[in-house]
């Protein structure tokens, strides 16, 4: 079975541009959840997928978006970037079934983005 | 009230010693307690689970540790390996339709021969 797919992996955008990230859950997955991992910050959540439909959603501000398609393929943009925004960016998807470990989250290797 | 709160933030242990790393949490809600096990360039990759009703699960080498009138939780790393040299976050979400993974600051773990 295929893992979590995360593309690109590396990315240097300048200030002020934006950019979007693409996540390929596991097949059969339906819940993706997207994650700004820092040195400063550590792992911080920024939304989660479910059928389409934004779940839940992290403390970032609304230059963070993203959507989720039909075949639970998912995409995080981000807008008017800043230096800060530099960070690994990292996509988990799980099953999301009620009654099952349906929490367990398997994540992909994580985009690198660089502002500059 | 969503925080987890994880030390010590960097471990040494010799090779065949045991590792140790404590969580605490604060959010009653929280049902779900992974680790993760994290290498340089790599995503974080799931470890070993444990939910509230149980006070201790062991795969392989690995165990957690879970007091739930204390609220906090362990992984214990037996006869440590130089390979297991890694950051290891522990993290805690809530039940089905709020999974959003709450993450401790991580350990830096260093087996030495």
């Amino acid at each position: 079975k295929a893992g979590v797919t995360q593309t690109p992996r590396y990315l240097i955008k300048t200030r002020g541009q934006q950019v979007t990230l693409s996540c390929s859950p596991i097949s059969g997955h339906r819940s993706v959840s997207w994650y700004q991992q820092t040195p400063g910050q550590g792992l911080q959540f920024l939304f989660e997928y479910f059928s389409e439909t934004q779940r839940n959603k992290g403390n970032f501000p609304g230059r963070f978006s993203g959507r989720q398609f039909s075949n639970s393929r998912s995409e995080m943009n981000v807008s008017t970037l800043e230096l800060g925004d530099s960070a690994l960016y990292l996509c988990a998807s799980s099953l999301a079934r009620q009654g099952t470990m349906n929490t367990e989250a398997f994540f992909g290797q994580g985009t690198r983005l660089t502002v500059v | 009230q969503q925080q987890v709160k994880q030390s010590p933030q960097s471990l040494i242990v010799q090779k065949g010693g045991i590792s140790i790393i404590n969580c605490a949490y604060e959010n009653t809600a929280f049902d779900y307690f992974p680790w993760y096990q994290q290498f340089p360039g790599k995503g974080p990759a799931l470890l070993i689970a444990i939910r509230p009703d149980v006070s201790e699960k062991k795969e392989g080498r690995f165990t957690i540790s879970f007091n739930k009138s204390a609220k906090q939780f362990s992984l214990h790393i037996m006869d440590s390996q130089p390979g297991d040299s890694a950051t290891y976050f522990c993290a805690a979400s809530g039940a089905f339709g709020n999974e959003k993974l709450t993450f401790g600051t991580g350990t830096r773990l260093t087996i030495i021969p």
